[in-house]
This record gives C-alpha cells, structure tokens and sequence, in this order.
C-alpha cells in the first residue's frame, strides 16, 4: 500500500528557501501512470495546487508560484522533493505530498507537515 | 489562477440528499470531464470520493455521486450521515499551463 510522509523544518525565516521531502513506499516511484504533486492548506483555508512532477523529472508548477517553486525527484533513493524560495507569511500551510492520476485527480495523499514561516 | 466556486456552507438532516456545485469555465470544468471531489475532515488529509466527473473509487460509499452540466460541476450526497460532516473541495484539469485547480471548499454541517 502506498504511503507518503513529508519531512522538512517546521518553521522557515522570511526570504528564507522552504525545502520539503516525501519518501515514498509501498509503490514504484517510476510507475508511467501517475504523476506526483504537492498541494498546500493556509490555516484554516482551501487547497491550493503547487506543482506536479513525472518520474522522468518533467514538471508543471502554479502561474502563482512559477519562478519561485522547484520540484525534483530521486528515482534511486525513492523520494520528491519541493524548495520555494524567498518566502513570506503568506506560504505558512500545511503542505501536502500526493500521488497524482493521469487524468489529474490525487488518489494518495500524506498525513500533511505545517510550516510556519516567522522570523 | 481563479479558485472553482463552491458555496461556503450547505447543511442537510440526517438522511437527506444535498447537493455541492462547483462552476468553473470553459478552460477547465466545462472544458474536460476530469472533475474530482475530495472529502477532508479537520486535521486530516483530503480523501478522494469522486473522479472523472462521476466514477467512485473503491471502497467509497455509492451515497456520493457525481455530475457535470455545462461549466458546473455537482457532488450529490444522498442519505445524509453525521460522519458526512467535513469540508469538501472539487477539483479540475485546466490545461497544461495551469493544469489543476481546485474550488474554494464547502462545509457540509449535518444537523
């Protein structure tokens, strides 16, 4: 069964880089018919999509976070990875590691980590 | 991008139906049948219950239903239950610039 746990620091300075992990077990990371994505949750608010990554490193990224956002993905050690750059108080959100269809709909999600961002 | 809209809130009693709309546009709800409904309930992950506008995964209850006219999309749930009580969102493909976009979320409140 799948399953995904993202790690990172719970609290990031502002103009700091936010860095994010999310192993991945119980699935191949290589698998041709899924995507993988983040999404993220402000306290107390709605999803907001942040980028989608293939297994062969192509990615797709938010028009909102475009130039700020970066994904990466490590066929051999098994995980995604997500840095944003030159944050604020705005990108504090439980952000969330998934699995993402062919056809777009996320069918496996993490438990979500909150990052804080405060000096 | 422009969030779907969703209405912020919608109660039902136990064992009623209800029903979730989320308008999108041309370039994305009524552009594509690759519509999704995602339930979440405080502190947890979304869980997915309804994808390509109306195909339900395993194991989630046939109470939810799916449907899609025109640029809106429609989450129905029938018989309503107190564990129904959540936030619930959709979610689009809206291209291959922006590629997904959710709506802004509603409660459902169970009275």
């Amino acid at each position: 069964q799948l399953q995904l746990q993202e790690s990172g620091p719970g609290l990031v300075e502002p103009s700091q880089t936010l860095s994010l992990t999310c192993p991945v077990f119980g699935a191949p990371i290589t698998n041709t018919r899924h995507y993988w994505a983040w999404v993220r949750q402000p306290p107390g608010k709605g999803l907001e999509w942040i980028g989608t990554i293939y297994y062969n490193g192509d990615a797709s990224y938010s028009p909102s976070l475009r130039g700020r956002v970066s994904m990466s993905i490590d066929t051999s050690n098994k995980w995604i990875s997500l840095r944003l750059t030159s944050v604020t108080a705005a990108d504090t959100a439980v952000y969330f590691c998934t699995r993402q269809s062919l056809q777009y709909y996320f069918d496996s999600w993490g438990q979500g980590t909150l990052v804080t961002v405060s000096s | 991008q422009s969030a779907l809209t969703q209405p912020a809130s919608v109660s039902g009693s136990p064992g009623q139906s209800i029903t979730i709309s989320c308008t999108g546009t041309t370039s994305d709800v009524g552009g594509y049948n690759l519509v999704s409904w995602y339930q979440q309930h405080p502190g947890k992950a979304p869980k997915l219950i309804i994808y390509e506008v109306n195909k339900r995964p395993s194991g989630v209850s046939n109470d939810f239903s799916g449907s899609k006219s025109g640029n809106t999309a429609s989450l129905t749930i029938s018989g309503l239950q107190a564990e129904d009580e959540a936030d619930y969102y959709c979610s689009s493909y809206a291209g291959d610039n922006i590629f997904t976009v959710f709506g802004s979320g509603t409660t459902v409140t169970v009275l």
